[in-house]
């Protein structure tokens, strides 16, 4: 099982939709959670992050965390075509004595059409 | 937000030939990470530094990769001899003191023919 997992897509949808991006993670002991944003041919860029349960909005993203379904979701509302890139789940294990680990997933490709 | 430094941007080189990656972090930024990715196995963590120390290099081949951070201000990936499976894209990751931000280099593309 990989640490963090992603479907990979492409998903799909017309502009002005909410996009649903979903991740899963496999360690308990994860304790912070970000999503990364990355056009084609570029650096994946922090679009959000959270660390506790619940909901945490910026804009038209809305992320999600439930620890004890060890699930992460991030939600696009009013999709623009400017949203169309990959989105990395990252999750974050602090390890005393040495540096924090942070695990990709490996993508989720959104499409956003006209 | 200010830009990790990497390069070179693009290489080509022939397969057995050494490869050098240089990454220029950003002052205040303590560990110090380098990845790869590519589209089969998506951005794999290769080793990573606190304070220029190795703290882990678990995920890199050692027969032929080695990561150091001479001084504060140079991180390093070398590669010694390529081979066509490291083509990949290289890239360097900060972590911010006090939060828990953190930032991707510009990134090498790297092509072993």
């Amino acid at each position: 099982q990989k640490e963090v997992e992603q479907n990979s897509g492409p998903l799909s949808v017309p502009e002005g939709a909410i996009a649903s991006l979903n991740c899963t993670y496999s360690d308990r002991g994860s304790q912070s959670f970000f999503w990364y944003r990355q056009y084609s041919g570029k650096s994946p860029e922090l679009i959000m992050s959270i660390y506790s349960n619940g909901d945490k909005e910026d804009g038209r993203f809305t992320a999600q965390l439930n620890k004890a379904s060890q699930y992460v979701s991030l939600l696009i509302r009013d999709s623009q075509p400017s949203d169309s890139a990959t989105y990395l789940c990252a999750v974050l294990i602090i390890n005393t004595g040495t540096a924090s680990k942070l695990t990709f997933g490996t993508g989720t490709r959104l499409q956003v059409t006209l | 937000d200010a830009r990790v430094t990497q390069t070179p941007r693009d290489k080509v080189t022939e397969m057995g030939q050494e490869v050098t990656m240089r990454c220029q972090p950003i002052l205040g930024h303590n560990t110090v990470f380098w990845y790869r990715q590519t589209m089969m196995q998506g951005l794999e963590l290769l080793a990573y530094f606190r304070n220029r120390a190795p703290l882990d290099d678990s995920g890199m081949p050692k027969d032929r990769f080695s990561a150091e951070m001479p001084d504060a201000t140079l991180a390093t990936l070398k590669i010694q001899p390529s081979e066509p499976r490291d083509s990949a894209v290289y890239f360097c990751v900060e972590e911010k003191v006090g939060n828990y931000g953190y930032t991707f280099g510009s990134g090498t593309r790297l092509t072993v023919v």
